[in-house]
């Protein structure tokens, strides 16, 4: 079953923050976070593993709440070159698929200057 | 180190024609997965290989669609007969996958297929 991310778009200015979320009615074993430009290819931004870890990389973290089988990712300070689409991808715990990967819908992320 | 790479990059056909997508994944990434992603929408995955095993393939509609990774590296998918819906971008990614931690997928460029 597909995950289901909010907010479906959000425009921002420079320098402003932003939170998407995605959440997943199944248990998670782990969420992947991407990030694709027009016309090209999705782009790796980070995992999280079920413990509820938080991740960062440069301004852009993550969290995953394992009870909730929710997860945030959180663009801080936002950069122009943040615009484009981000989509998770949840891996099911006890899934007979290792691995296996069903992306959410996206949002889309506009940064005006 | 080279990225996964994919060929050709756009391709057209009409209804009922046969085409096929050719990727090479990362050196060293045992797993290579096939997603068809529609515009607009989220990639779905199509097909999942280890090495040259098939793990996942309960998305792939096998009345038209077949792939292979012949030797545990390139692998192909082939559509045959297409249809007006298979218009999409397929792309290929791979993955250390089946190693501890979990790894990240790593996607190529992508085929843009328009099928009229």
């Amino acid at each position: 079953q597909q995950p289901v991310q909010s907010p479906q778009a959000v425009i921002l200015r420079e320098g402003e923050d932003a939170v998407i979320n995605c959440s997943s009615s199944k248990a998670l074993y782990s969420v992947h976070w991407y990030r694709q430009k027009h016309g090209e290819a999705p782009v790796f931004l980070m995992i999280l593993l079920k413990g509820g870890e938080q991740k960062g990389h440069e301004k852009i973290s993550a969290s995953f709440n394992e009870k909730k089988q929710q997860s945030s990712l959180y663009l801080t300070a936002s950069q122009l070159s943040y615009s484009g689409t981000y989509f998770c991808g949840t891996e099911r715990a006890g899934g007979t698929s290792y691995g296996k990967l069903t992306f959410g819908q996206g949002t889309i992320l506009t940064v005006h200057p | 180190e080279a990225g996964v790479a994919q060929s050709p990059r756009y391709k057209i056909i009409e209804k009922r024609q046969s085409v096929a997508f050719w990727c090479n994944p990362i050196s060293g990434h045992a797993t290579l997965y096939w997603y068809q992603q529609i515009l607009g929408q989220g990639p779905k995955l199509l097909i999942q290989f280890q090495n040259n095993g098939v793990v996942d393939d309960s998305q792939l509609p096998k009345d038209r669609f077949s792939a292979e990774r012949l030797k545990g590296v390139d692998s192909t998918l082939k559509i045959q007969p297409a249809k007006l819906e298979d218009s999409a971008v397929y792309l290929c990614a791979s993955s250390l996958v089946g190693q501890s931690p979990r790894q990240g997928q790593y996607f190529g460029p992508g085929t843009r297929l328009t099928v009229t």
